[in-house]
């Protein structure tokens, strides 16, 4: 089993609609948990950041960890053309490296 | 502030041949990360420096890669000689300790 799993999709949204990208994970010892989008021929760029358990908001985005179901969650509300790319889950691995998802692509249609 | 450079941005070689990368972090930086990206797949660490010092390459295939980190500022990763699953694109990654890490463009390697 992958420490990080995440399927790769791609998915296919209209404007406007709700997102729901997830995560699991095998590892209980992550604490750090965090979102990257990265568009096509980029590197990837920090979306949101948790530490352990609960949500955060930050504008559209909304980023959920569930600890005992080892589960992670991005939502994003009222989806735009410009919110298409590749959205990488991530957590902290031993030390401060990142251990990725495979990531998901998204691709929102005007 | 000037993020992450790398260079080249594109390079194609055939395979056994060697190639190198090059990375600037962002100025006062003093953690810098190597990862390897697949296509398809998440980035995976290949090297971690903290200033010149290296902190984890467990995952860097010794045999044909190697990084160097001198003065504690820019990097260079090698490859000696490619295999065509090399075929990828290296990304370099800066952050202050525990910190936020920020990504570089990366470079697009594709080995024939």
């Amino acid at each position: 089993q992958k420490e990080v799993e995440q399927d790769p999709g791609p998915l296919s949204v209209p404007e406007g609609a709700i997102v729901s990208l997830n995560c699991t994970y095998s590892n209980s010892a992550f604490q750090y948990f965090m979102w990257y989008r990265q568009y096509s021929r980029k590197g990837p760029e920090l979306l949101m950041y948790t530490y352990s358990s609960g949500n955060k908001e930050d504008g559209r985005f909304t980023a959920q960890v569930d600890k005992s179901s080892k589960y992670i969650s991005l939502f994003i509300r009222d989806s735009q053309p410009s919110d298409s790319a590749t959205y990488l889950c991530a957590m902290d691995g031993t030390g401060t490296a990142l251990i990725f998802g495979k990531g998901t692509t998204l691709s929102v249609s005007s | 502030e000037a993020g992450v450079a790398q260079s080249p941005r594109y390079k194609i070689i055939e395979k056994r041949q060697s190639v190198a990368f090059w990375c600037n972090p962002i100025s006062g930086h003093a953690t810098l990360y190597w990862y390897q990206q697949i296509l398809g797949q998440g980035p995976k660490l290949l090297i971690q420096f903290q200033n010149n010092g290296v902190v984890d390459d467990s995952q860097l295939p010794k045999d044909r890669f190697s990084a160097e980190r001198l003065k504690g500022v820019d990097s260079t990763l090698k490859i000696q000689p490619a295999k065509l699953e090399d075929s990828a694109v290296y990304l370099c990654a800066s952050s202050r300790p525990r910190d936020e890490q920020y990504f570089g463009p990366g470079t697009r390697l594709t080995v024939t």
